[in-house]
């Protein structure tokens, strides 16, 4: 079985600040893909980042980068510079060979 | 390319009546997942089809659920005889490969309240 663990319901940041959002999963398969996925209060889910189990290159977008532990199984996510638009939900996510298992989010205020 | 369509947007239900849920995945995707979010809670996997086949259900209700997604039209998630507890928010997402490796492209999610 997969899970997926995020242990902090809501952060704060200050705009133009850097936050690390923490994630941690457990997963018996070799071969995974690793997520961030962002929902606003439109409820849209948007993908934020991508990492693959196999690359130990840290992916990053943008202002967006994770840090992928792979043996401690840890995928945090980064955000520098936040922007006020950065509010929301981010929620980490596993996949497996059948499904993506979610991690319950952690919310996200930039205050101004 | 149009995204992933859910309809309707909201529905309201009363405790026995049956809510139908759809979703149109995007052009060229054969993968159709459907997720419930309850309020101010994480996303919960409910059921995983390609075109025409259950792959994994294992996150679905054995009763009163089921789910399709034939060969043409619309994948549908049904609720039989809906109680208060199904009020959530339904997902649908799509994506175009096995193996779970691509983004899931998820709808705008189908709000679900039973009176």
């Amino acid at each position: 079985a997969q899970t997926v663990t995020q242990s902090q319901p809501e952060m704060s940041v200050q705009e133009a600040e850097t936050v690390t959002l923490s994630c941690t999963y457990d997963t018996s398969e070799s071969d995974y893909y690793l997520f961030w996925y962002k929902q606003p209060p439109s409820r849209q889910m948007i993908l934020v980042i991508r990492q693959e189990a196999y690359k130990q290159q840290n992916a990053t977008e943008n202002r967006f980068s994770v840090n992928f532990q792979k043996a401690a199984k840890s995928f945090s996510l980064k955000i520098s510079d936040s922007q006020l638009g950065d509010a929301a939900m981010y929620f980490c996510a596993i996949s497996g060979t059948y499904k993506y298992i979610f991690g319950t989010g952690t919310r996200l205020k930039v205050l101004a | 390319n149009a995204g992933v369509m859910q309809n309707p947007r909201h529905l309201v239900r009363r405790r026995g009546q049956e809510a139908r849920l759809r979703c149109s995945p995007m052009k060229g995707h054969s993968h159709v997942y459907w997720y419930r979010q309850l309020p101010e809670e994480g996303l919960k996997f409910m059921v995983y089809l390609q075109k025409e086949n259950i792959i994994d259900e294992s996150g679905m209700p054995k009763e009163r659920f089921s789910a399709e997604f034939p060969k043409e039209g619309p994948s549908i998630l049904r609720i039989q005889q809906v109680v208060r507890g199904d009020s959530a928010a339904y997902f649908c997402a799509s994506s175009d490969r096995g193996r779970n490796t691509g983004e899931l492209f998820f709808g705008e999610g189908s709000r679900l309240t039973v009176l």
